[in-house]
């Protein structure tokens, strides 16, 4: 089966730890993307990466990083610096031409205390 | 700047039929996605309109019209399983081939027998 997949779906913190969220893709796409979801609101781009090896800062992405080292993984590391980390984060993954739908995956819940 | 509305809330019936409208002012303009959301779940892709008109697709349906920057989602004998969230999505223009989106806030719908 082909999919996107993060893991955990819940995670707990303590504040001043990093912590790092997986995301997997096996549709082969160049593209990927995190995104940060808080109750009540839209989707907010967090990172980006078209190609493998290359990525780029959405509109939030003080206190992450990021890196793509295969086509396959996006690793969203969400730092002690980001000030309110508690949040739904979600994957996505598209074909690179801009006419795709992004496909997402199940989504970490991550509770910082 | 960049803002996508939709409404908070709606309420429907059962074999209704609900229009969830989106309206946009984003710099550029290469497509507009509506995603459905389940409370705790991952987005899942309904339509993309680039052009104007109408899009059918089962019970749904999306609208576009780019000179009003505007959009709705139909959907027509609404069941149960319908209740979830409604996210609109633009996808930003430009040179760049880059499939970045900008989500409203999502509008939750409410179906009730």
């Amino acid at each position: 089966d082909g999919g996107i997949t993060q893991s955990p779906k819940y995670l707990f913190r303590k504040e001043g730890q990093n912590v790092t969220l997986s995301c997997e893709q096996n549709l082969n796409h160049d593209a990927m993307y995190w995104y940060r979801q808080d109750p009540g609101q839209g989707l907010r781009l967090i990172y980006y990466s078209q190609i493998v090896n290359d990525f780029q800062k959405g509109d939030i992405a003080e206190g992450y990083s990021v890196s793509r080292e295969k086509k396959e993984s996006f690793p969203l590391t969400v730092t002690s610096a980001q000030k309110n980390p508690t949040a739904f984060y979600l994957c996505a993954s598209s074909q690179a031409d801009k006419s795709y739908e992004q496909y997402f995956g199940p989504g970490t819940r991550l509770t910082v205390t | 700047g960049q803002n996508i509305d939709q409404p908070t809330e709606m309420t429907a019936t059962e074999g209704a039929i609900v229009q969830i409208n989106c309206t946009y002012q984003t710099s550029g303009f290469n497509g507009l996605f509506w995603y459905q959301q389940h409370a705790g779940e991952a987005p899942t892709f309904l339509s993309y309109n680039v052009l104007d008109g109408l899009e059918e697709k089962g019970r749904f349906s999306s609208f576009l019209s780019r000179s009003k920057g505007y959009s709705y989602l139909l959907l027509k004998e609404l069941q149960m399983k319908d209740s979830a969230s409604y996210l609109c999505a633009v996808r930003d223009g430009g040179s760049s081939n880059t499939g970045k989106l900008i989500f409203g806030q999502g509008t939750t719908l409410q179906v009730k027998p």
